[in-house]
């Protein structure tokens, strides 16, 4: 059974620019969930994906985007980027997007100069 | 709304001693508790999940967790720390309102000393 794994593991960009973090979900998993943890806090849900829909966002501006493709993978793209965005995104996948458990991965370390 | 409230951000034990962090949490619907534990530059690992049934849940490493309804706590507990379980550990809350999602506390940071 493969695990979720997530790329790149880092990634340094300058304020106003674009980013795209990628994510392949768990043998199996339908459903994709993104998640924003800054410094010192813990994980802040940004949005869900279930069957290539947006299935519920969090409380993030619009600048925050996603996709989710057939396979069930998934991409997390942030535009205008900004010093606050600097942060580890972690991606979690489940079964379905009732399934109460959620396994994540590893994450990508974004920062922002 | 659901939130998590995980009291000290730090906790300090010696190796061989009782680990005790604690999480209360408000929900307007029965809750799923969850821990979690991030070791260093390392995502989220699952420790041990509350659903339904027995509020006593056990999980990997020796943890193990309570659900206390009239308290809104669960509470997660190890009789004997090791080296090893140094690390930061978050409560969770499943959210839901058509879909399910994670409210995380903002963690705390377990400390293991010889």
């Amino acid at each position: 059974e493969t695990g979720v794994t997530q790329s790149p593991t880092h990634l340094i960009k300058t304020r106003g620019q674009q980013v795209t973090l990628r994510c392949s979900s768990q043998s199996g998993h339908n459903t994709v969930s993104w998640y924003q943890q800054a410094l010192g806090q813990g994980p802040q849900f940004i949005f869900q994906y279930y069957r290539e829909e947006e299935n519920g966002r969090g409380n993030f501006p619009p600048r925050f985007s996603g996709l989710q493709f057939p396979n069930y993978s998934s991409e997390l793209n942030v535009n205008a980027l900004e010093l606050d965005d600097s942060a580890l995104y972690l991606c979690a996948s489940s079964l379905d997007g009732l399934e109460e458990t959620q396994y994540f991965g590893p994450g990508t370390r974004l920062l922002v100069l | 709304a659901q939130s998590v409230t995980q009291l000290g951000s730090h906790v300090s034990v010696s190796e061989g001693a009782l680990v005790l962090l604690r999480c209360n949490y408000s929900s307007s619907v029965p809750p799923y508790l969850f821990w979690y534990v991030q070791y260093p530059n390392q995502g989220l690992q699952l420790l041990l999940k509350y659903t339904t049934g027995a509020t006593l849940v056990k999980g990997i490493n020796g943890f193990e967790a309570e659900f206390k309804k009239s308290e809104t706590s669960f509470h997660l507990t190890k009789p004997s720390a090791h080296m090893s379980d140094a690390a930061e550990y978050f409560c969770a809350v499943r959210t839901t309102s058509g879909y399910s999602t994670l409210t995380f506390g903002k963690g705390t940071m377990l400390l293991v000393s010889p």
